[in-house]
């Protein structure tokens, strides 16, 4: 099956610093992947959707010059949080579809915990 | 505004019960209905649904999708302990870009 490796999974860092999450598509090409963030015991909340080769869109809310999103192949995606605050603090997780498909099953990473001290 | 809603919010059974989840969805241009499970870290995939109608199961899964009335639901019979996650219902849509949008989740918990 179809895999998504999302790194690193569990980051510690002071305020004020830049942190990036890697995803990448392992298997197979993703034109397009999606940032989530996921705060305890709540559910999924789309953040922005990347797009190879292009600027990404985001969620209404999102900060683009907070949560920087760069898709430069068709294997990866980064996130990068810049002056991260301690209300960064969250699970961010990342998915792909498979380039093509029409309608097809999302694939996860398993997710990065940032903790912003 | 897109939304997808799930119902009930938690649910608490016993083992051997059988549970159904409910998830209901309003966006433009919908494609697509995932269901997904998550225990601790990412959510793993259950089903995918395009079509009204045709139910899809796998073991004690199962799961039906209605586009008339949009919305789904996830059938579990003889609940295990091992059964006890998150519940996530997704819908694919295009709005200017294809996305997908999750509900807000079905905290599932089987008692022995």
């Amino acid at each position: 099956g179809a895999v998504v490796s999302q790194h690193p999974s569990r980051v510690i860092c002071k305020s004020g610093t830049s942190v990036k999450i890697e995803c990448r598509s392992l298997d197979f090409q993703a034109t397009t992947m999606f940032w989530y963030r996921q705060f305890p015991k709540q559910s999924l909340m789309l953040m922005a959707t990347s797009n190879e080769g292009s600027k990404a869109t985001y969620e209404q809310g999102v900060e683009k010059d907070k949560f920087l999103i760069n898709h430069a192949s068709l294997t990866l995606s980064t996130l990068t949080v810049t002056s991260a605050h301690p209300e960064d603090s969250s699970f961010y997780i990342c998915s792909a579809r498979i380039a093509g498909s029409n309608t097809g099953e999302l694939f996860f990473g398993e997710g990065s915990r940032l903790t912003v001290l | 505004e897109d939304k997808v809603v799930q119902s009930p919010l938690s649910l608490v059974v016993h083992e051997g019960d059988t549970v159904t989840l409910n998830c209901s969805y309003e966006v433009t241009n919908f494609r697509s209905l995932l269901w997904y499970k998550q225990e601790k870290k990412a959510p793993t995939f259950l089903f995918m649904l395009t079509s009204s109608g045709i139910e899809k199961k796998s073991g004690r899964l199962s799961s039906i999708l209605d586009k008339k009335e949009l919305f789904s639901i996830l059938n579990i019979t003889a609940t295990q302990t091992g059964d006890s996650a998150v519940y996530l219902c997704a819908v694919g849509f295009s709005s200017g870009t294809y996305k997908y949008i999750f509900g807000t989740g079905t905290r599932l918990k089987v008692l022995a």
